[in-house]
């Protein structure tokens, strides 16, 4: 079991650029999320889903897209990549049932100049 | 939406016990209470989560009083590894409850030989 899996680990982009954050979970859960942590701070909750078709703003969803067309993947996409989106992303699932706690990746540290 | 409000940082020494406490004054009747730990350069992990009375894991324990606004995590004998982020979170974690879960900056924890 693979458990929650980020790629890539590392990202630098220049301002502009576009890119897409895998996120893929082999636990069957229907919930899935993306966080973003800034140093020495919290997580903040960009977009999340409660199953394929179905994603939904979070507190800071500027910037960022998301899509759900399977179970096991929720892709966090970068339309136009600005050095206020540098980050520690987070990607996050739970099973549907009361109460289960949320399972994290590892993470993937983007740097954008 | 409960908020919760803990301690910025504290420090220990190898083998004693460590109590970080947790404030939840507007904890809601369908609320639980869940602590995750982060190491560096990971994603958050599960480590206990309660109602009421007392929890205990292999790895700590959570106390909550009756009137549940508070809790405490109690990591017994604490060692260099003990050294991390620990978040307390309050919420409904029902299905569709985990968009309203905020992690805080939590309490950073260092353990010194």
């Amino acid at each position: 079991n693979a458990g929650v899996t980020q790629t890539p680990k590392f990202q630098v982009l220049k301002t502009g650029q576009s890119m897409t954050l895998q996120c893929a979970q082999d636990m069957n859960h229907e919930y899935m999320s993306w966080y973003r942590q800034d140093p020495g701070m919290g997580l903040r909750l960009i977009h999340y889903s409660v199953g394929a078709g179905i994603t939904d703003q979070g507190e800071v969803p500027n910037g960022y897209n998301v899509s759900r067309s399977t179970t096991e993947d929720f892709p966090l996409r970068l339309l136009s990549a600005a050095p206020s989106q540098t980050s520690v992303y987070f990607c996050a699932s739970s099973s549907s049932r009361g109460n289960s706690p949320l399972h994290f990746g590892n993470g993937t540290r983007l740097t954008v100049t | 939406l409960a908020k919760t409000t803990q301690p910025i940082s504290m420090d220990s020494y190898e083998g004693q016990e460590v109590n970080i406490t947790c404030s939840h004054n507007n904890i809601a009747t369908n609320d639980y209470i869940t602590w995750y730990q982060q190491f560096p350069s990971q994603g958050p992990r599960f480590i206990i989560q309660g109602y009421k009375t007392k929890v205990t894991n292999e790895v700590a324990s959570l106390f909550i009083p009756a009137d549940r606004k508070s809790s405490t995590l109690s990591l017994p004998r604490v060692s260099l590894s003990d050294t991390a982020v620990y978040y307390c979170l309050v919420g409904d974690g029902l299905f569709g409850g985990y968009n309203k879960l905020i992690f805080g900056a939590g309490t950073r924890l260092a353990v010194h030989p």
